[in-house]
């Protein structure tokens, strides 16, 4: 049973496009995340949900719209794609009470932007 | 604010020799710390944290840690590699709705 899973694994697009990544979680957490990760592995939080309320909304551009359905479900919607977005994005979950609960990663979706 | 360096990017290390990944943190708050390994096309997996009490933490895969408060250090530790040990790891600072994460360390292990 895999705990975080995102999909699609892989994702190759066109410069101007719009496209949809998927994460699920089925830790019980209340809290999930996206993370970005350059060509140079630096990992950013883009954004964190709490019991599907947003949380963290760390300076990305609006083209990149989370979506939280219920708090076991974290979508991310990306307008417009540009070459910039090319990255590996995580998809996160832990349990939001008591800091010191680590956090969950899927595997990660590779976007390309051509 | 809280900040988290690695400075290493990259340590190369001959199978069964010790190693050591060095972390430095800043926060101006209490702090939670934690060590995530990253294996090529995946994600990332808990080693070991901190939380209080000993210093001295161990995680899995026979890594330990140890806080030092004084010198807001988090090295990792481990006294003989595997080759299956290569891969990218992250130290990371909690706070109270953040974690921050240094830029990784890339464990090369040389057979």
């Amino acid at each position: 049973d895999t705990a975080v899973s995102q999909t699609p694994k892989y994702l190759v697009t066109q410069m101007g496009n719009d496209k949809s990544i998927k994460c699920e979680q089925n830790l019980g957490h209340d809290t999930m995340y996206w993370y970005k990760q350059d060509s140079k592995k630096f990992l950013k939080i883009m954004f964190s949900y709490n019991n599907k309320e947003l949380i963290i909304n760390e300076t990305v551009p609006n083209r990149f719209s989370p979506k939280s359905p219920d708090k076991a479900h974290l979508n991310l919607h990306i307008n417009s794609l540009e070459l910039g977005d090319s990255a590996v994005y995580f998809c996160a979950s832990s349990q939001f009470t008591g800091v010191g609960q680590p956090q969950h990663f899927g595997d990660g979706t590779r976007l390309s932007i051509l | 604010a809280q900040s988290v360096t690695q400075l290493d990017s990259q340590v190369p290390v001959f199978e069964e020799a010790p190693v050591e990944l060095r972390c430095n943190y800043s926060s101006s708050v209490s702090v939670y710390l934690f060590w995530y390994v990253q294996y090529p096309n995946q994600g990332l997996q808990l080693l070991l944290k901190y939380l209080s009490g000993s210093t001295l933490v161990k995680g899995i895969n026979g890594f330990e840690a140890e806080f030092n408060k004084s010198q807001t250090s988090f090295h990792l530790r481990k006294p003989s590699v595997h080759i299956s040990d290569t891969a990218e790891y992250f130290c990371a600072v909690r706070g109270y709705q953040k974690v921050t994460f240094g830029t990784g360390t890339k464990l090369q292990v040389i057979p």
